[in-house]
């Protein structure tokens, strides 16, 4: 089974820039998730899809931050206009699991992108 | 905010000793706790989980215990190898929303 696909896995873009990832997650997966992990720290949930709804985006910075997911497979994280402190490692993780369930829902991880903005 | 903590940023250990991470959670509705290992430059991987209606579970090498009481939960790993070596977070997850990563505690394995 494939795992979760992101790309690019590196960026370098100066402050103000735009900036797009990409995330492929495990096929047949309804949940997928975007973590911002800054370095030294834990991952931290930006924004929680079930299939292609919102469930949580509570964390994401949305005056900068957007992100979609329209057909309820792959998804984007956008980034618009840039700051400094957005550099980090841009996580996405999907489940299979849905909510509302007690079944445990083990997230499976894609290898990020590291975000650098000077 | 409620968050999930770590007791200790590193631990060093001689490689076949056990391990144990320890690991402290404030939000005593969280129903469900993952450990999960990174290694560097990827993203991390689930290696086990336990539910709050229980206070141990065992995997292959691996024993989470669960202290309801003092909020607290604990990572055991035994014979540590240096493949163990990496960044260890736990997390708490409450009725299926939102999982909460703590810091992370960083393992070293010495040969």
């Amino acid at each position: 089974e494939a795992g979760v696909a992101q790309s690019p896995r590196y960026k370098i873009i100066e402050k103000r820039q735009s900036v797009a990832f990409w995330c492929n997650p495990i096929s047949g997966h309804a949940t997928l998730y975007w973590y911002q992990q800054i370095l030294g720290q834990g991952p931290k949930l930006l924004i929680q899809f079930q299939n292609n709804g919102v469930v949580d985006d509570s964390q994401l910075p949305k005056d900068r931050f957007s992100a979609e997911r329209l057909k309820g497979v792959d998804s984007t994280l956008k980034i618009q206009p840039a700051k400094l402190e957005d550099s980090a490692v841009y996580l996405c993780a999907s489940s299979s699991q849905g909510l509302w369930t007690s079944v445990n829902n083990e997230q499976f991880f894609g290898p990020g992108t590291r975000l650098t903005v000077l | 905010g409620e968050s999930v903590g770590l007791h200790l940023p590193t631990l060093s250990v001689q490689e076949g000793d056990n391990s144990i991470i320890n690991c402290a959670y404030s939000n005593s509705a969280s129903d469900y706790f993952i450990w999960y290992k990174q290694e560097s430059g990827k993203g991390p991987q689930f290696i086990i989980d336990i539910r709050s209606n229980m206070d141990k579970r065992q995997g292959q090498r691996v024993t989470v215990l669960l202290n309801k009481t003092v909020k607290h939960l604990s990572l055991q790993i035994a014979a540590t190898q240096p493949g163990d070596s990496a960044v260890y977070f736990c997390a708490e997850n409450t009725g299926g929303f939102k999982t909460i990563f703590g810091a992370g505690t960083r393992l070293f394995v010495k040969a």
